[in-house]
């Protein structure tokens, strides 16, 4: 099956430890992004690859870091700097940057 | 900075009715725009898409109509089933020719009564 596959789907956290969710594709798509969803609210966006080895900072990085060493794999980790890191986490990816984005199924954090 | 907004926060319409999701975009750089359907815990699902050089594009009992004049986008679903009941975003994207971000607005819940 393709697509795009997020891990895992429910991640408990201390505060002060650092943390990665796992992001794959096996769509062969260029582009990926990582959105952080607050409850009743929509989508921003944390970090966004266009291609592997580059990624730019989103309207919220603060805390958050990436990496793109491979054109499947984007994970994303949410760091000690966060302040508010509970939320939904969701990736994305697209063939190119102005193509649709199709969604993984997410991965809830909770900081206890 | 460029925003994309939705109207209502919640729209309550009749099984079989047709529903109408309103959007407003700021940036008129934008030539792209996506609606997403997200149900609840799940990831958005794409429903359609239209460039800026369209102003009507059609789907399964969808329609997505774009005024550039007005940056308005709107989202038809006709003969609203239980099944359309979720979260409708919008998002719009300034294409290659810009940074290439996918924005999405706050979102309308879609709530259909049987």
């Amino acid at each position: 099956d393709g697509g795009i596959t997020q891990s895992p789907k429910y991640l408990f956290r201390k505060e002060g430890q650092n943390v990665t969710l796992s992001c794959e594709q096996n769509l062969n798509h260029d582009a990926m992004y990582w959105y952080r969803q607050d409850p009743g609210q929509g989508l921003r966006l944390i970090y966004y690859s266009q291609i592997v080895n580059d990624f730019q900072k989103g309207d919220i990085a603060e805390g958050y870091s990436v990496s793109r060493e491979k054109k499947e794999s984007f994970p994303l980790t949410v760091t000690s700097a966060q302040k508010n890191p509970t939320a939904f986490y969701l990736c994305a990816s697209s063939i190119y940057v102005d193509t649709e984005a199709f969604f993984g199924q997410g991965t809830r954090l909770t900081v206890v | 900075g460029e925003s994309v907004g939705l109207h209502l926060p919640t729209l309550s319409v009749q099984e079989g009715d047709n529903s109408i999701i309103n959007c407003a975009y700021s940036n008129s750089a934008s030539d792209y725009f996506i609606w997403y359907k997200q149900e609840s815990g799940k990831g958005p699902q794409f429903i359609i898409d239209i460039r800026s050089n369209m102003d009507k594009r059609q789907g399964q009992r969808v329609t997505v109509l774009l005024n550039k004049t007005v940056k308005h986008l709107s989202l038809q679903i006709a003969a609203t089933q239980p099944g359309d009941s979720a979260v409708y975003f919008c998002a719009e994207n300034m294409g290659s020719s810009n940074t290439g971000k996918l924005i999405f607005g706050q979102g309308t819940t879609l709530q259909v009564k049987p």
